[in-house]
């Protein structure tokens, strides 16, 4: 069965450096979105992307953060300068479409900035 | 602002046993309800997904049903098993936003001992 895969499933970064995240989306699916989960907390929605553009971002996505889909099959998250508050699991989905489509998530990627 | 609720925070049940998740949330203008299931460390895995013009949806021993206009969803596990042991959380997508965002519960996490 398809999935959602992302990498690494690991970072650890020094505050203030640049971190590129990857995931790649099931292969039919047109949307994509980055959430994220601080450890004990809720998971929150960062952004969601379809025909090469955002299409929403949340009060968390600043401009610290970028999303990019490279080529045909990845979805990309790049945190400019990373800050403590950084530190959580991100999880990249994707959807067949948008509106009343399941998402399907990815196993994560934990990112702890030191 | 949608708002996410759910209850209990943990649950701990003896292997057999039925047991009924709750979810509720504020804004009861959504397109869909999603639940999902996260093991310790992983992603999430997309369990059950009700549209807005649903009542209920079933999954072999799961059934999530939903009142949109009470804005509430319950999560029912038959005959449970300790492989159902997990954190089980439910997301709504609502209407307020153009974009495809979830906003998540805190989540239940159920233990199911043999």
């Amino acid at each position: 069965e398809p999935e959602v895969t992302q990498t690494p499933s690991h970072q650890v970064t020094q505050m203030g450096q640049e971190v590129i995240l990857r995931c790649v989306p099931i292969s039919n699916h047109l949307y994509f979105y980055w959430y994220r989960q601080i450890l004990g907390q809720k998971v929150e929605f960062l952004v969601s992307f379809y025909n090469n553009e955002i299409s929403e971002k949340s009060e968390i996505f600043d401009d610290q953060f970028s999303v990019e889909r490279p080529d045909g099959s990845n979805f990309t998250l790049k945190i400019r300068s990373t800050k403590l508050e950084d530190s959580a699991m991100y999880f990249c989905a994707s959807s067949r479409l948008g509106l009343g489509e399941t998402q399907y998530f990815g196993p994560g990627t934990r990112l702890l900035v030191l | 602002k949608q708002e996410v609720t759910q209850i209990p925070a943990a649950l701990s049940v003896p292997e057999g046993e039925n047991l009924v998740l709750n979810c509720s949330f504020t804004d009861s203008a959504i397109y869909n309800l999603q639940w999902f299931r996260q093991d310790p460390g992983k992603g999430l895995t997309s369990l059950l997904l009700i549209q807005s013009s649903q009542r209920e949806q079933t999954s072999g021993r799961l059934n999530a049903s939903l009142d949109k206009s009470s804005g509430r969803s319950t999560l029912y596990i038959a005959a449970s098993q300790p492989g159902d042991s997990a954190t089980y959380l439910c997301a709504v997508k609502g209407r307020e936003t153009s974009g495809s965002r979830l906003t998540f519960g805190e989540g239940t996490q159920l233990t199911v001992n043999p």
